[in-house]
């Protein structure tokens, strides 16, 4: 899997859009761009994922450059509750080897 | 519907012992990864099974082993305990083509 490559921490302030990047230059043709955050002693959760084009669901939109080397996770309208450590992920999806490789992430602060 | 389950929540073992934590998927995965993720670090792959067999293992020593039963329930076992592997121990289910959801984690401290 691709490796990639985070900010250590990023702040926020409440209510304003928080941009989360990701640099990828190593991703393959089949890998896709997951997102997922950890908050503190929680189990990681799913927050979206992407192979080429921007996606976007309830939670966050997924940015992705078109020479696909980048990515910025976007979560419109941050709340305390977003403080969290945001991981990017490269993984080919799909079948059934699951293996996720996580970085140290991104620790964002959303302050009110 | 219920989450990926994992017990027990904490536990404490003394250096040189055994422990076995257990997780329950997602009604419906087939697929069961166990992950270690000590302090500081972002969570590491140790395992992962489906449909019983082992499809991957992470860079650990032969102390872990791990095995997945008929309903999709799995265990994940470390034998000789040592300090080092106090961690927070997760399990992530995933179907077919679904994303790998996680449990709350068994803290395990080694004293």
């Amino acid at each position: 899997d691709a490796k990639t490559t985070q900010p250590t921490s990023m702040d926020c302030a409440e209510g304003r859009a928080a941009n989360l990047p990701c640099n990828h230059s190593t991703i393959s043709g089949n890998e896709y761009v997951y997102w997922y955050r950890q908050i503190h002693s929680q189990g990681p959760q799913y927050i979206i994922h992407g192979l080429k084009n921007n996606e976007t669901n309830e939670m966050a939109s997924l940015i992705i450059t078109e020479d696909r080397k980048s990515s910025t996770l976007i979560l419109p309208h941050a709340t305390l509750r977003d403080t969290a450590v945001y991981y990017c992920i490269v993984r080919a999806a799909g079948g059934s080897n699951y293996k996720l490789t996580f970085g140290k992430g991104t620790l964002l602060t959303v302050n009110p | 519907d219920a989450g990926v389950t994992q017990s027990p929540t904490h536990l404490i073992k003394t250096r040189g012992q055994h422990v076995t934590l257990r997780c329950s998927p997602i009604s419906g995965h087939k697929s069961v990864s166990w992950y270690q993720q000590v302090l500081g670090q972002g969570p590491q792959f140790i395992f992962q099974y489906y449909e019983k067999e082992e499809r991957g293992r992470g860079n650990f020593p032969d102390r872990f082993s791990a095995r997945q039963f008929p309903n999709y329930s799995s265990e994940l076992n470390v034998n000789a305990l040592l300090l080092g592997d106090s961690a927070l121990y997760l399990c992530a289910s995933s179907g077919q083509e679904t994303e790998a959801f996680f449990g709350q984690g068994t803290r395990l401290t080694v004293v």
